[in-house]
């Protein structure tokens, strides 16, 4: 395997459903992300981790919760989603420059595409 | 006013034509200027990444940017069947915590291009 990837690649849930997004990363980078892509909305940041630690949470519902055991795996539970939660998920992760001069290229997965009933 | 703003298109051109893509913006702390392409099912994948204003060439795409203007633009010249995608437009700026950047994205805009 190589780059991002993510499973499964597409999930229909019901309201009461507890369900994870699995998202691995094989490039040694040491940041992921999560994104949520909705139709005619830009990405929307939900969460980032540098070195496993959560630096950032974009104000994401409680019912979304990450977990990083380590620097190239990266989860995303779901619990009590809501219609409008449907969406394509999408994984990244980039090398963060520690010194400047990094651009934060992020590389991609193919998305978890999300169906709430 | 929103960060970034990208028309969503459709956009809709011949083989072979020019096709001109556009985003503009409204925060001066942006450093890095970004094209993203994305293939339907498919994440988006770096196309191309400017630091300063000025034309940035890679083979059959340039990008163009101009801070003074707050404006950020993608050529694509002799477009291909094979360029039909959804590009989006990506400003980085580094967040508060100053140990990431933080990508703000456009909303896309759909090229087709037809055979």
């Amino acid at each position: 395997e190589t780059g991002v990837t993510q499973t499964p690649r597409h999930l229909v849930m019901g309201m009461t459903n507890k369900k994870s997004l699995k998202c691995e990363q094989h490039l040694g980078h040491n940041a992921m992300y999560w994104y949520k892509q909705s139709a005619k909305k830009p990405l929307e940041l939900m969460f980032v981790y540098n070195f496993k630690e959560q630096t950032e949470n974009n104000s994401v519902p409680s019912r979304f919760s990450p977990e990083c055991p380590n620097s190239s795996h990266l989860f995303l539970h779901l619990h009590t989603l809501q219609p409008e939660d449907s969406a394509l998920y999408l994984c990244a992760s980039s090398q963060d420059g520690q010194a400047g001069g990094s651009t934060n290229e992020q590389f991609f997965g193919p998305g978890t595409r999300l169906t709430v009933l | 006013q929103k960060e970034v703003e990208q028309d969503p298109g459709p956009l809709s051109v011949p083989e072979g034509a020019i096709v001109s893509l556009n985003c503009t913006y409204s925060n001066s702390a942006f450093q890095y200027f970004m094209w993203y392409r994305q293939y339907s099912r498919k994440g988006p994948e770096l196309l191309m990444y400017t630091y300063s204003s000025g034309n940035k060439e890679d083979g059959r795409f340039t990008a163009q940017v101009d801070k003074s203007s707050k404006y950020i633009s993608l050529f694509i010249r002799d477009s291909q069947p094979s360029d039909s995608a959804t590009y989006l437009c990506a400003m980085s700026e580094r967040n508060s915590g100053g140990s990431n950047y933080k990508l703000t994205f456009g909303k896309g805009t759909l090229l087709t291009v037809n055979p």
